[in-house]
């Protein structure tokens, strides 16, 4: 059973860069590593996806070492409106049946930017 | 623009009352998903499908159907069967890998609140 280990609970201040590590043991060989943000009362939101080594876009880079065990998610300078929760998710290798690897949403970081 | 539409917003359930959830995509999205949220927990994966007039049981699919008659469509219902009802339900979908069979990013809607009158 795939599992996400995060840290709870994240404080930082604007301009700050902030990195959040996910813990994943038995992550699937061909899953990807994905980041989502959620704000109250609205859906996750999609913010970066990788598999190995370093992704980067717009909003974030994803760092992943060699054997995929976890996964840093850097947010560089952040504002007050990247206050949320964000969830780090791998496939579950149990539910691999038909091509679907089911995502598993821990609890996320919950992460509070100050002025 | 391209999305999901969930309505409604906000839903109120009587005691032994079925109530059904909306969720529309037109992102050409082949598979589907209903997720449940309580309140400062991560989502739990209650249905989800893969293709039309196919769909699977996720984790805690007792209590709650689904059909999925159409592409965009992939309506929740949540019947007296389950005891617990209140709280946030979030629809997604995602395109479907069917090379690497990996997870795709899944697009979500805003969600309904459900709570018990």
């Amino acid at each position: 059973l795939a599992k996400t280990t995060q840290p709870i609970s994240m404080d930082s201040y604007e301009g700050q860069e902030v990195n959040i590590t996910c813990s994943h043991n038995n992550i699937a060989t061909n899953d990807y590593i994905t980041w989502y943000q959620q704000f109250p009362s609205q859906g996750p939101r999609f913010i970066i996806q990788g598999y190995k080594t370093k992704v980067t876009n717009e909003v974030a880079s994803l760092f992943i070492p060699a054997d995929r065990k976890s996964s840093t998610l850097s947010l560089p300078r952040v504002s007050l409106s990247d206050t949320a929760v964000y969830y780090c998710l791998v496939g579950d290798q149990r539910w691999f049946s038909g091509g679907y690897n089911k995502l598993i949403f821990g609890a996320g970081t919950r992460l509070a930017v100050h002025p | 623009d391209g999305g999901i539409t969930q309505s409604p917003k906000y839903l109120f359930r009587k005691e032994g009352q079925n109530v059904t959830l909306s969720c529309e995509q037109n992102l050409n999205h082949d598979a589907m998903y209903w997720y449940r949220q309580d309140p400062g927990q991560g989502l739990r994966l209650i249905y989800y499908s893969q293709i039309v007039n196919d769909f699977q049981k996720g984790d805690i699919a007792e209590g709650y159907s689904v059909s999925r008659e159409k592409k965009e469509s992939f309506p929740l219902t949540v019947t007296s069967a389950q005891k617990n009802p209140t709280a946030f339900y979030l629809c997604a979908s995602s395109i479907r890998d069917r090379v690497m069979d990996s997870n795709q990013p899944q697009h979500f809607g805003d969600g309904t609140r459900l709570s018990i009158l």
